[in-house]
């Protein structure tokens, strides 16, 4: 399985804190996505990095990019008990008709 | 979830029995996905459509079998239901090769 690993696997901080957590994955990709799901719900897309890129923001999230390492990272800033969550990074593989490889995911506590 | 909708929401099985997932998508989306989220876990994919007519497997293909015989929806049977299939299931639909994946809100399947 080409199944990435995501580190931590749980994290618990305090509002207004910076949350990190990192993706490792095995081989090449075109893009790597990053997607919350509150407990019980759907995915909701956060950010797409692209192979060629190396950094993105977008509102509070920062999302890096190393294709030489095979890890990227996604950094909350100032975050919220609204954030409480888990995340999950998926790779679009090259060559896998654009098929997603997900991560196990890292649940995030945020407390007040 | 970006005009996706998964019917049922909710179903309760017995072991051999048989039913049918349905996805739909009011977004003219070419590409669709099934996948299968357990516990602790994040989702594995279970087959996947590129266009109207065709459909391929993913990495978890049995026990399953789908159909796009309409470009809207793509649907997931089980033709005897087992136990190890009670997970909850998410439908994905994508623009194009190298794009955002939006994905349903689910359907909760227990296998007793």
């Amino acid at each position: 399985s080409q199944q990435g690993e995501e580190d931590p696997q749980a994290l618990s901080i305090q509002e207004g804190e910076n949350a990190t957590m990192n993706c490792s994955y095995k081989t090449s990709i075109n893009n790597l996505q990053w997607y919350r799901q509150n407990s019980g719900r759907g995915l909701v897309h956060l950010i797409l990095i692209r192979s060629n890129e190396r950094e993105k923001h977008s509102g509070r999230l920062r999302v890096t990019l190393d294709t030489s390492k095979k890890s990227s990272s996604l950094l909350i800033t100032a975050s919220r008990a609204a954030d409480t969550a888990s995340y999950f990074c998926a790779t679009d593989h090259t060559g896998t008709a654009s098929k997603l490889t997900f991560g196990t995911g890292t649940r995030l506590q945020v407390t007040l | 979830n970006a005009g996706v909708t998964q019917t049922p929401k909710f179903r309760v099985l017995k072991t051999g029995q048989s039913m049918t997932l349905l996805c739909a998508q009011d977004m003219n989306h070419e590409y669709m996905y099934w996948y299968r989220q357990d516990p602790g876990m994040g989702l594995r994919l279970i087959h996947y459509s590129v266009g109207e007519g065709t459909t391929a497997k993913g990495e978890v293909p049995d026990g399953y079998n789908v159909s796009r015989l309409k470009k809207q929806n793509f649907l997931l049977g089980l033709e005897s239901a087992a136990p190890s299939q009670t997970s909850v299931y998410f439908c994905a639909i994508k623009a194009g090769v190298g794009d955002t994946q939006y994905f349903g809100p689910g359907t909760r399947l227990t296998v007793l």
